[in-house]
């Protein structure tokens, strides 16, 4: 079972490029939410969907665009780089039933640099 | 609004038993998660606490209050693999869909 695929797993940018982090899960799940971690603070959700054709805003959205086009799929778009969005990204997916997120199966990360 | 403190850093033995606390700056959490996450890796679930008490799974148990706004984790027999950050996250009062997370505790695990 893959999980929850993400790549690249690293990628160095410059400041103003644009690039798309990918995200892919095979375990049907209808959530899935992209957050950054930073050292010395929590996890920072970004963007997260609910279903095929849903997606919303998290804590920290600017600067960055989604789409849910499919329930596998749903890419990241950095619209021009800049050094502050320089992190690792994460991820996560999971069995949405309304209650809360549930369980959150993580990607294995990417960690992107903006100079 | 809503925040989770942890502490930044401890440090135990191994065998010893560790209790890791996780508390809200308010109230209103509908629950509260748990995740471990290995230096340079994902974040794996732990547990999930929606009632008050304790919920013992294995080594790992996990104990709620809400409406002191507390909860903790706590680690038994200690080995050198618990090295870790362990991380708390509570849902976020006006949207179930997102994840407010405390910023997690590294824990030093020394022989």
């Amino acid at each position: 079972n893959a999980g929850v695929t993400q790549t690249p797993k690293f990628q160095v940018l410059k400041t103003g490029q644009s690039m798309t982090l990918q995200c892919a899960q095979d375990m049907n799940h209808e959530y899935m939410s992209w957050y950054r971690q930073d050292p010395g603070m929590g996890l920072r959700l970004i963007h997260y969907s609910v279903g095929a054709g849903i997606t919303d805003q998290g804590e920290v959205p600017n600067g960055y665009n989604v789409s849910r086009s499919t329930t596998e799929d749903f890419p990241l778009r950095l619209l021009s780089a800049a050094p502050s969005q320089t992190s690792v990204y994460f991820c996560a997916s999971s069995f949405y039933r309304g209650a809360n997120t549930g369980e959150l199966f993580f990607g294995e990360g990417s960690r992107l640099t903006v100079l | 609004g809503q925040n989770i403190d942890q502490p930044t850093e401890m440090t135990a033995t191994e065998g010893a038993i560790v209790q890791i606390n996780c508390t809200y700056q308010t109230s209103g959490f509908n629950g509260l998660f748990w995740y471990q996450q290995h230096a340079g890796e994902a974040p794996t679930f732990l547990s999930y606490n929606v009632l008050d008490g304790l919920e013992e799974k294995g080594r790992f148990s996990s104990f709620l209050s809400r409406s002191k706004g507390y909860s903790y984790l706590l680690l038994k027999e200690l080995q050198m693999k618990d090295s870790a950050s362990y991380l708390c996250a509570g849902p976020r009062r006006d949207s179930n869909y997102q994840l407010i997370w405390g910023a997690g505790t590294k824990l030093i695990i020394k022989p």
